[in-house]
C-alpha cells in the first residue's frame, strides 16, 4: 500500500508572505499526484493534480506544486497567501492501475493559517 | 447540478444504537467511498465499492457496515460494535483519478 507523508500538521504564516506545504509519498512505481483543500465543516476540493507531463502543475487559487520523482515529493507553494487560504490542506495519492475506482491515500493534513 | 448529497449534516448516537448515514450521487460514478476524519489523523478509508452490489473494506472497517443495491446510493450504517465513533464522516465517488467529495455528517455520541 502507499503511504503520504505530510511533514507539518500546522503551518503559520503572514498575510501575503509566501507558503510551501511539503509532501512525500512511498513509491517506486508511477502514482497520481494531488492536492486538496478543506474549508471548515466542508468536503475536500481539488486544488491541482499531477498524472504526467511537466513537473510543474498549477492549480486554482494560485497555488502550484511540484513532482520530485527522485525525491519522491510533491510540495505545494503558492507566492503570496491571503487570509481566504486558511484551511486544512490534504496530499494524496493513488495507483492508477487499480482497474476500475482508484483507491486513493491521503496524508495526515496541514493546517495552514494566515495572520493578517 | 451533479454531485455527492451526504444527509444529515449532524447525527447524534446513544449507546447501544445503530445509526445510518446516507450518501447518494448523481454523477453516474461506478466508485464509491466512505472516509473517516480524525482531528491530525486525515482521513481513513471506512468502505469502498467499485460497482453494484460489490464493496471491499478499507482500513478501520469494524464497526462499520455499508450496502450498494443502487449505484447512486452508497448508506454507511455505524453499529453498536463501533466504540469511539465520534467522527467527521466523509462519502466520495470517483471516475478514473477524479475524485468528488459529499460535504459531510459529524456523528457525535450523546
Amino acid at each position: 500500500a502507499q503511504s503520504v507523508t505530510q511533514l507539518d500538521s500546522q503551518v503559520p504564516v503572514f498575510e501575503e508572505a509566501p507558503v510551501e506545504l511539503r509532501c512525500n509519498y512511498s513509491s517506486s512505481v508511477s502514482v497520481y499526484l494531488f492536492w486538496y483543500v478543506q474549508y471548515p465543516n466542508q468536503g475536500l476540493q481539488l486544488l491541482l493534480k499531477y498524472l504526467s507531463g511537466s513537473t510543474l502543475v498549477k492549480g486554482i487559487n494560485g497555488f502550484e506544486a511540484e513532482f520530485n520523482k527522485s525525491q519522491t515529493s510533491f510540495h505545494l507553494r503558492k507566492p503570496s497567501v491571503h487570509i481566504s487560504d486558511t484551511a486544512e490542506y490534504f496530499c494524496a495519492v493513488s495507483d492508477p492501475t487499480f482497474n476500475t475506482g482508484n483507491q486513493f491515500y491521503f496524508g495526515t493534513g496541514t493546517s495552514l493559517t494566515v495572520i493578517p | 447540478d451533479g454531485g455527492i448529497t451526504q444527509s444529515p449534516k449532524y447525527l447524534f448516537r446513544k449507546e447501544g444504537q445503530n445509526v445510518t448515514l446516507s450518501c447518494e450521487q448523481n454523477l453516474n460514478h461506478d466508485a464509491m467511498y466512505w472516509y473517516r476524519q480524525d482531528p491530525g489523523q486525515g482521513l481513513r478509508l471506512i468502505y469502498y465499492s467499485q460497482i453494484v452490489n460489490d464493496f471491499q473494506k478499507g482500513d478501520i472497517a469494524e464497526g462499520y457496515s455499508v450496502s450498494r443495491e443502487k449505484k447512486e446510493s452508497f448508506p454507511l450504517t455505524v453499529t453498536s460494535a463501533q466504540k469511539n465513533p465520534t467522527a467527521f464522516y466523509l462519502c466520495a465517488s470517483s471516475i478514473t483519478e477524479k475524485l468528488f467529495f459529499g460535504s459531510g455528517t459529524q456523528l457525535s455520541v450523546l
